[in-house]
């Protein structure tokens, strides 16, 4: 099994419709990330959390949120969606914040907004 | 704000060529930097990491260089095959909370 799951893999929703993107890893990581990624545009971090209590806004955190349900559980909500959060959408993982730690990423969840 | 751009952003060559990809990145001040493989439905793979005290990395036919001072990074392939077929993304490590920032990436093909 995959060290690292997103549920859905694909999504056709309508424009103001509640979505919600699931994470799930198994590595027992503590940090957890949430990136979207454009074509053209490398992927850029929508939100970020070091632990269950610790939440913190990327660079493009309006209109998304996030929570944390476990260690190993990252969702991540669009409360209500818009065609320009069409996306492909990512969540990875890391150990900790060592020079030589590496994030690994879930194969992605392709949402599209109508 | 730390911005990272890639060159080419797509590159096709016959099998067996050796190639080059270029990454640069426009503040040194940086934890390491990596190159991550893209392939679809498969999320990205993690091929090098360069710590910002080191100069290169090598993995079988893969070498990733860096120069922080000029804010450069290059991925040289050896022997390109057709399974190198993917999406190359090079991103930089900020020093604050192990936040990567990603360039858009070299769409490669190489053709048998």
């Amino acid at each position: 099994d995959a060290d690292v799951t997103q549920t859905p893999r694909n999504r056709i929703t309508k424009t103001g419709k509640r979505i919600m993107l699931e994470c799930s890893q198994t590595k027992g990581h503590d940090r957890m990330y949430w990136y979207r990624q454009d074509p053209g545009l490398g992927l850029r971090l929508i939100y970020y959390s070091f632990d269950v209590k610790d939440i913190n806004k990327g660079e493009i955190s309006d209109g998304y949120s996030v929570s944390r349900q476990a260690q190993a559980k990252f969702s991540l909500s669009l409360e209500s969606a818009i065609p320009n959060q069409t996306a492909l959408y990512f969540c990875a993982t890391a150990l900790g914040g060592s020079s030589t730690d590496t994030q690994y990423f879930g194969p992605g969840t392709r949402l599209t907004v109508l | 704000k730390q911005e990272v751009t890639q060159i080419p952003a797509a590159l096709s060559v016959p099998e067996g060529e050796n190639l080059v990809l270029n990454c640069s990145f426009t503040d040194s001040a940086i934890y390491n930097l990596q190159w991550f493989r893209q392939d679809p439905g498969k999320g990205l793979t993690s091929l090098l990491l360069i710590q910002s005290s080191q100069r290169e990395q090598t993995s079988g036919r893969l070498n990733a260089s860096l120069d922080k001072s000029s804010g450069r990074s290059t991925l040289y392939i050896a022997a390109s095959q057709p399974g190198d077929s993917a999406t190359y993304l090079c991103a930089v490590r900020l020093e604050y909370g192990n936040k990567l920032v990603f360039g858009a990436g070299t769409i490669l093909r190489v053709k048998s």
